[in-house]
């Protein structure tokens, strides 16, 4: 079974601190992607990585950066944290670039910012 | 206009009935096709792909129209497991390949 894990589930942070969310999956994939979860607006795509030290953009990148210094390790990083970016945050992978693909999902991280 | 809409419902049917959901997609570029499901407060999960010809997988069939840009989930019997948001989901060749969710649609099944 594919495995994506989001080390943090469940956070709170304040305004202006600096967001670390760690992503890990185990089954070699060549894509890893971020997205955020909004009611009423489904998922929308923050950063996706197709390869080691690659980024792309995707919908919605500003106020995030993303790290993959590791084919299995996608990070995705708040600079300063913002109350519009209270939200679930989905880290996801897929096997290769490719139209058939199916996306894996992690759990989640719900990141509350006050 | 959203690339990918889908009715937001919640739609309530009873134990046993038969619902369909319905997708429409803008981009005719658009080359895969699928159905994911999700959990209250829980990851999506791929239910099934959608083929041209129709597929069907158990008590679900997919439908895809590529004239009218419309794709169709069918549940027959459901059953309260079937509760669930299940989200319609696009691959489009840009160039790259770009995945595009829809907000997905809310079913409930009742006793």
């Amino acid at each position: 079974d594919v495995k994506v894990t989001q080390s943090s589930r469940y956070l709170v942070k304040r305004t202006g601190e600096k967001v670390f969310l760690e992503c890990v999956q185990d089954m070699d994939h060549e894509n890893m992607f971020w997205y955020r979860q909004d009611p009423g607006l489904g998922l929308r795509l923050i950063y996706f990585s197709y390869d080691v030290k690659m980024k792309e953009k995707g919908d919605i990148p500003e106020g995030y950066s993303v790290s993959r210094e590791k084919k299995e390790r996608f990070s995705l990083i708040l600079e300063s944290a913002s109350t519009n970016q209270t939200s679930m945050y989905l880290c996801a992978s897929s096997p290769s670039r490719g139209y058939g693909n199916t996306i894996y999902f992690g759990e989640g991280s719900w990141l509350t910012v006050v | 206009r959203k690339e990918v809409e889908q009715d937001p419902g919640p739609f309530n049917v009873p134990e046993g009935a038969t619902v369909a959901f319905n997708c429409t997609y803008s981009n005719s570029a658009s080359q895969s096709f699928f159905w994911y499901r999700q959990d209250c407060r829980k990851e999506p999960k791929l239910l099934m792909s959608v083929y041209s010809s129709g597929n069907e997988d158990g008590r679900f069939t997919a439908q895809l129209n590529r004239a009218s840009q419309y794709i169709s989930l069918l549940i027959r019997d459901s059953k309260l497991s079937d509760s669930a948001t299940y989200l319609c989901v696009v691959s489009v060749n840009t160039g790259g390949f770009k995945t595009i969710f829809g907000a997905g649609t809310r079913l409930f099944v009742k006793a």
